[in-house]
């Protein structure tokens, strides 16, 4: 069975500053992995997915992640918050079992606050 | 650009009331999922459906049912709303590993 856990229910950093949102992956099988934002009263928007290329990723908005199987890990980074980064992050693994293969398994999410 | 469509962004219906909602895309997809999301809780999927009139239960389809008669709707069916059912539903459609949302009906049960 695959889970996701993110780190953090709200992160705060001031703009400028660097970002990173924390998420830990527990999967049997290599794992695709994806991260989504929402924008306030929005549905998910899709940030980046790692799907076993290259292990950093980058993806929209200036955002990247790094898959580190060692570490089951795929935090995502942004060099320089924006106030327009102010979200909820969501890491995502998709399922490798019975009928829920290729469905997501969502984190709880991590909401963003970038300070002025 | 892939698009998904709910009937409502807001809705308010009171206890035991038959609640629809709707979700359309319009990109052919042959799977398509409901998700609630509560604060602290994630998104939570209730049900989704691979094909029309297949259906599959998620996590939590209790108290839910869903109707996909057509390959682009997929609605979901609060038989007889209560309270604890006051949540943001998404639904979502899916093409190869990727899930393209919808912007969310967020229902309140008065």
């Amino acid at each position: 069975a695959q889970s996701v856990t993110q780190l953090g229910s709200h992160v705060s950093v001031s703009e400028g500053a660097l970002v990173l949102l924390r998420c830990n992956y527990s999967s049997s099988v290599p794992p695709y992995l994806f991260w989504y934002v929402q924008y306030p009263n929005q549905g998910l928007q899709l940030l980046l997915k790692y799907t076993s290329a290259a292990t950093l990723v980058k993806g929209i908005n200036g955002f990247e992640a790094e898959f580190k199987k060692s570490e089951t890990s795929f935090h995502l980074t942004k060099p320089s918050a924006h106030m327009s980064d102010a979200a909820e992050y969501f890491c995502a693994v998709r399922a490798y079992y019975g009928g829920s293969q290729g469905n997501l398994i969502f984190g709880k999410g991590t909401k963003l606050s970038v300070k002025p | 650009d892939v698009k998904v469509t709910q009937s409502s962004r807001y809705l308010v219906k009171r206890t035991g009331e038959k609640v629809f909602l709707e979700c359309v895309q319009d990109m052919d997809h042959e799977n398509m999922f409901w998700y609630r999301q509560d604060p602290g809780l994630g998104l939570r999927l209730i049900y989704f459906s691979y094909d029309v009139k297949m259906k599959e239960k998620g996590d939590i389809p209790e108290g839910y049912s869903v109707s996909r008669e057509k390959k682009e709707r997929f609605s979901l069916i609060l038989e007889s709303a209560s309270t604890n059912q006051t949540s943001m539903y998404l639904c979502a459609s899916r093409l190869a590993n990727e899930q393209f949302f919808g912007p969310g009906t967020r229902l309140t049960v008065l």
